[in-house]
């Protein structure tokens, strides 16, 4: 049971560039979520998904996209790199994501844009 | 609005003493109340939650955590620190919305514990 896995771990890009996080998860949940971490503001949610099919927006989702076409995998998609998506990024995943379901979060994807 | 708040940015506390990292929340209705902790270059790590039922709440690596409606808070200890106890440490609240219940995190305090 590998837990929720995200590749890569480090990545530089330049300004204008695109890429995409990878997440997955092996504990069958239904809720995954993704969040950046920058310094003394916390996590906060990009984008969210109950289910395949299903996504939604977080708190600060301009400049990212997700889908869920499997339970298992929940990837971020990064269209145009800008040096304000500099941070540290999460996924993690729940069974419901509500009341008082436990949320369990990947090691993170360090990001720099140049 | 719904909202959690750590106001230490960091706590030190020498290691055998007890310590308390604070956390207070502003939630509608019943709040689900959680702690993780972050070591260096890893990712969030489950401690404990409060869903309902007794105020204090036991968890991972001999911490505890204090439910006090009156006072909205939601306070972190632990009778005796230990120096692998440094480490950044969240509080986080459950929202309602509409279809789901969005986590909300605190913006962390630091936690060193000296020698």
């Amino acid at each position: 049971n590998a837990g929720v896995t995200q590749t890569p771990k480090f990545q530089v890009l330049k300004t204008g560039q695109s890429m995409t996080l990878q997440c997955a998860q092996d504990m069958n949940h239904e809720y995954m979520s993704w969040y950046r971490q920058d310094p003394g503001m916390g996590l906060r949610l990009i984008h969210y998904s109950v289910g395949a099919g299903i996504t939604d927006q977080g708190e600060v989702p301009n400049g990212y996209n997700v889908s869920r076409s499997t339970t298992e995998d929940f990837p971020l998609r990064l269209l145009s790199a800008a040096p304000s998506q500099t941070s540290v990024y999460f996924c993690a995943s729940s069974f419901s994501g509500r009341g008082g379901d436990t949320q369990y979060f990947g090691p993170g994807t360090r990001l720099t844009v140049l | 609005a719904q909202s959690v708040a750590q106001p230490e940015d960091q706590v030190n506390v020498a290691e055998g003493n007890p310590l308390t990292v604070k956390c207070t929340y502003s939630v509608s209705g019943n709040p689900y109340l959680f702690w993780y902790v972050q070591y260096p270059n890893r990712g969030l790590q489950f401690l404990l939650k409060y869903i309902t039922g007794d105020n204090l709440v036991k968890g991972s690596y001999g911490f505890e955590a204090e439910f006090n409606k009156s006072q909205t808070s939601f306070h972190l200890k632990k009778p005796s620190a230990l120096v692998s106890d440094s480490a950044l440490y969240f509080c986080a609240v459950r929202a309602l919305s509409y279809n789901t219940d969005k986590l909300i995190f605190g913006t962390g305090t630091r936690l060193q514990v000296f020698p």
